[in-house]
């Protein structure tokens, strides 16, 4: 069954301290791997996608990696506006053949002044 | 552009009561989605549309149903609600050559429904 794992589940750190959140998934024939946000009380908004192991992209304090079985998210000196709930998917091929995304339960980040 | 929006934000409905969750798009995105979000739990796809008049299911569609007859509008129908269907549900869109490439999805604010 396609998995898609994420931890920690929450994550406590001191503004400036850097961290990485992990996306690990266990499924056959990845398309593509995807990095969102989301805000309380606010819809998933997009981040990244990374279709292939060894891919890296970054935007401000945050750089995605990947390898064949997980995803990082390198979180460099983070500032409190980057707490919020980081949420991966892994689009994958169905029973039916068309593609679909495995959405991990999301890491829940808190930056402390 | 005002992106997707959902209405209503937040409603509370007695078992076995219907309610329509309405979605609109102004991106002509011709995919459209829509998922429930559950504490602790990733996101599960309900139903999802390729272009007016072409719906489908997706991981979770029992008790619920869709139409589209428009490329701006994909509300979704609760009939019969249950307490199992207490969630956040979330519209997207996106704009896809083929089902087989996701492109990136935008979602709305949500709708928080609550069924006692």
């Amino acid at each position: 069954e396609d998995q898609v794992t994420q931890s920690p589940e929450a994550l406590r750190l001191q503004e400036g301290e850097s961290s990485s959140l992990n996306c690990s998934y266990t499924v056959s024939g990845l398309r593509g791997l995807f990095w969102y946000r989301q805000d309380p009380g606010k819809g998933p908004e997009f981040l990244f996608t990374l279709y292939s192991a060894g891919e890296e992209k970054e935007k401000e304090r945050l750089k995605a990696t990947l390898t064949k079985k997980e995803s990082f998210l390198h979180i460099t000196a983070p500032k409190p506006e980057d707490s919020a709930t980081y949420l991966c998917a892994v689009q994958v091929r169905g029973m039916d053949s068309n593609y679909q995304l495995i959405w991990g339960a999301g890491t829940k980040l808190i930056i402390k002044p | 552009n005002a992106g997707v929006t959902q209405t209503p934000k937040f409603r509370i409905l007695k078992i076995g009561q219907s309610m329509t969750l309405q979605c609109t798009q102004d991106m002509n995105h011709n995919y459209m989605y829509w998922y429930r979000q559950d504490p602790g739990m990733g996101l599960k796809l309900i139903y999802y549309s390729v272009g007016a008049g072409i719906t489908d299911k997706g991981e979770v569609p029992n008790g619920y149903n869709v139409s589209r007859s428009t490329t701006e509008d994909f509300p979704l129908r609760l009939e019969l609600a249950a307490p199992s269907q207490t969630s956040v549900y979330f519209c997207a869109s996106s704009y896809s050559v083929s089902f087989q490439v996701q492109e990136t999805q935008y979602f709305g604010p949500g709708t928080r429904l609550l069924v006692l």
